[in-house]
Order: C-alpha cells, then structure tokens, then sequence
C-alpha cells in the first residue's frame, strides 16, 4: 500500500465551526488531490498541489482552501463547516500529472476521512 | 467540463459468470481512462486502465475496451468471483484532472 494516512478518519462537527483534515505522504510524490465523494455524484476534485505552496482549484472548490507547505503535507481546511460538506474525503497522490504524456496511471487513495457536519 | 456516465449503479452476478460495466464520456480531448475498484471502508485502487491510441486491453480476467468515436468505454469482467464484490468507477482525463463516473455495485453470488 501506498504510504498515505489520513487524519482524522471520523470526525463530528456543528455547522459553523472550522475543520482542517490532513493528508500526509511517504512517498515523495509531487502531485496531492483532494476529493469528496458523495453516493450519485462519484468522486468529484476539490484542490488539488503539483508542489510546495502550488495548489489549484477542482471543480467543487468552494468552501474549502488547502495549504502545503511541505512536500509531504496537504490539508484541507473548511472555514465554516455546512451541512452540505457532509461527505467522505480521500486525499491521492500521484509521482506525475494526472492523465499526462508521462503518466503511468497510478493515482494511489488514503483511506477516506469521514466528516458528519450537524 | 466532462461528464461522465456510468451504468448500471448496482449489478449482481452469479459466481463464474460475465459482468460488464458500460461508461460513457462528452470531451473528445479526454485521452485516458482508468477503472478503479473500491472495497468496503477503503479508498479506490486502479485496476486497469486504456489510453486512446489503443482499443482493447486485458489483464487476466479483467479487460477494457474503448470505442473512441461514440466515447464510450467498457470493463470486462470474466470468471467472476466473490472477492470481486465491490464498487467500480470508471474515469476520464484529458490531461488535466480526472473526472470520475458515479460507480456501479457489483455483488458475485457464490
């Protein structure tokens, strides 16, 4: 298995508060994706990092931010967490561009961090 | 942006028989297509994937065929057993990011 932890796996919050989930890599990988996945919509890109401090937006992006400040760390924040962020996160890494000349395919998925807004 | 439609959303088979999951793709730039499997509680790991300049693939039991001109593409699933039980998404990129379809259900009936 590829070497990612997510944390935390479960977490219960009330609608307004602040949640950070954390994605962390052994591998080294350049690229980090965050994605939330909802029954009848798939997995759908939230951010997404090809390297320290170099983040941009997904297609569901709005009420999250993320950071990376090392190369082996990608958070996503929830400023004011809603009902509708309910959901379950997976963080992927990846060695090279998604779906580039030059990737082998391999987008590799932590094992989700799920979050009950009330 | 693309869109990607998959289906059936659940399929039942019985041990030893076929299953076959259809998606369907709108962004004729989209040139790469993997299949990932997810078990219960765990993330989505890759199982097979096609690029456009190829039309079928195979990896013991499982293949991919892609039909690039009515964009749509296919995962074959031959012999089936029980730990094949899982959910399956397909996915497309076009260089960019990955959009995924909304998975199907598969259940192996021992």
């Amino acid at each position: 298995d590829a070497g990612i932890t997510q944390s935390p796996r479960h977490k219960v919050t009330e609608t307004g508060t602040p949640v950070t989930l954390r994605c962390h890599q052994t591998e080294n990988h350049r690229y980090m994706y965050w994605y939330r996945q909802d029954p009848g919509h798939g997995l759908r890109l939230i951010h997404y990092s090809y390297g320290v401090k170099d983040t941009d937006k997904g297609e569901v992006s709005d009420g999250y931010s993320v950071s990376r400040s090392k190369t082996e760390d990608f958070l996503l924040t929830l400023e004011s967490a809603t009902s509708s962020q309910t959901s379950v996160y997976f963080c992927a890494i990846s060695e090279s561009r998604v779906g580039g000349p030059k990737h082998t395919g391999e987008l590799f998925f932590g094992e989700g961090s799920r979050l009950t807004v009330l | 942006g693309e869109n990607v439609e998959q289906h059936p959303s659940t399929l039942s088979v019985q041990e030893g028989d076929s299953a076959v999951i259809k998606c369907t793709y709108s962004d004729s730039a989209s040139n790469y297509f993997p299949w990932y499997k997810q078990e219960l509680g765990k993330g989505p790991q890759l199982i097979i994937d096609i690029r456009s300049n190829v039309g079928e693939k195979k990896d013991q039991r499982i293949a991919v065929t892609l039909n690039k001109t009515a964009k749509h593409f296919s995962l074959h699933i031959t012999e089936t057993q029980p730990e094949d039980s899982a959910v399956y998404f397909c996915a497309a990129s076009n260089g960019n990011q990955f959009y995924f379809g909304t998975g199907t259900s598969l259940t192996v009936i021992p």
